[in-house]
């Protein structure tokens, strides 16, 4: 089984200030991971997605995430944050091996620019 | 390409009444997600069909939820009777037949249904 843990469900930063959401996984099979966001009023859309390729995935809008197998983290950051970036961002994370395709959700952490 | 498509935006009804949801995924994408979204419980996989399969309905809540497939392009999520606790907002995200089979999904998802149950 698989899971997901976001550490903090509300983050707020100063536009132009790092930005760092923290996301712990388990999983009994080597997963994959994935951030989403969510804009109000909208479905979901892909951030970045890890399988394993590289550790350090870089995705849309200048968000980057970096996969820790020894600390099984996948924090997703972004170096200046901007007033767009204020939305609600979710982790999630899927096993690898067939018949286990279902993406599975942390609670979500929602981001607040202060400008 | 439209994205998925979710029908209705926004449905208001009374407890007892029965409400179904629809959903149009991508052309091509094999795989089809149901999913729940409350402040309480946050995303919920309810339901997810392969080739228009059921694969696993574990997250389904009750006998009063049942959701359907009956061809490639067509999902509806039905809940009879309605409750006030199903008030959530419903998702609906497809993803294609070779990214499902590797594991890496990348879903698309719908803009979603807002339930309101009084």
């Amino acid at each position: 089984a698989q899971s997901v843990t976001q550490l903090g469900s509300h983050v707020s930063v100063s536009e132009g200030a790092l930005v760092l959401l923290r996301c712990n996984y388990s999983s009994s099979v080597p997963p994959y991971l994935f951030w989403y966001v969510q804009y109000p009023n909208q479905g979901l859309q892909l951030l970045l997605k890890y399988t394993s390729a590289a550790t350090l995935v870089k995705g849309i809008n200048g968000f980057e995430a970096e996969f820790k197998k020894s600390e099984t983290s996948f924090h997703l950051t972004k170096p200046s944050a901007h007033m767009s970036d204020a939305a609600e961002y979710f982790c999630a994370v899927s096993a690898t091996n067939f018949g286990n395709e279902k993406l599975t959700f942390g609670t979500g952490t929602r981001l607040t620019i202060i400008p | 390409d439209a994205g998925v498509i979710q029908s209705p935006r926004h449905e208001v009804t009374e407890m007892g009444q029965e409400v179904t949801l629809r959903c149009k995924p991508i052309s091509g994408h094999d795989y089809l997600f149901w999913y729940r979204q409350t402040m309480m419980r946050g995303l919920e996989l309810l339901i997810y069909f392969n080739n228009n399969v059921p694969i696993d309905d574990s997250g389904m809540p009750e006998d009063r939820f049942s959701a359907k497939m009956p061809n490639a392009s067509f999902s509806t999520l039905k809940i009879q009777p309605s409750e006030p606790r199903d008030s959530a907002v419903y998702f609906c995200a497809s993803t294609p037949w070779g990214q499902g089979v590797s594991g890496a999904n990348v879903l698309t998802f719908g803009a979603g249904s807002r339930l309101t149950v009084l």
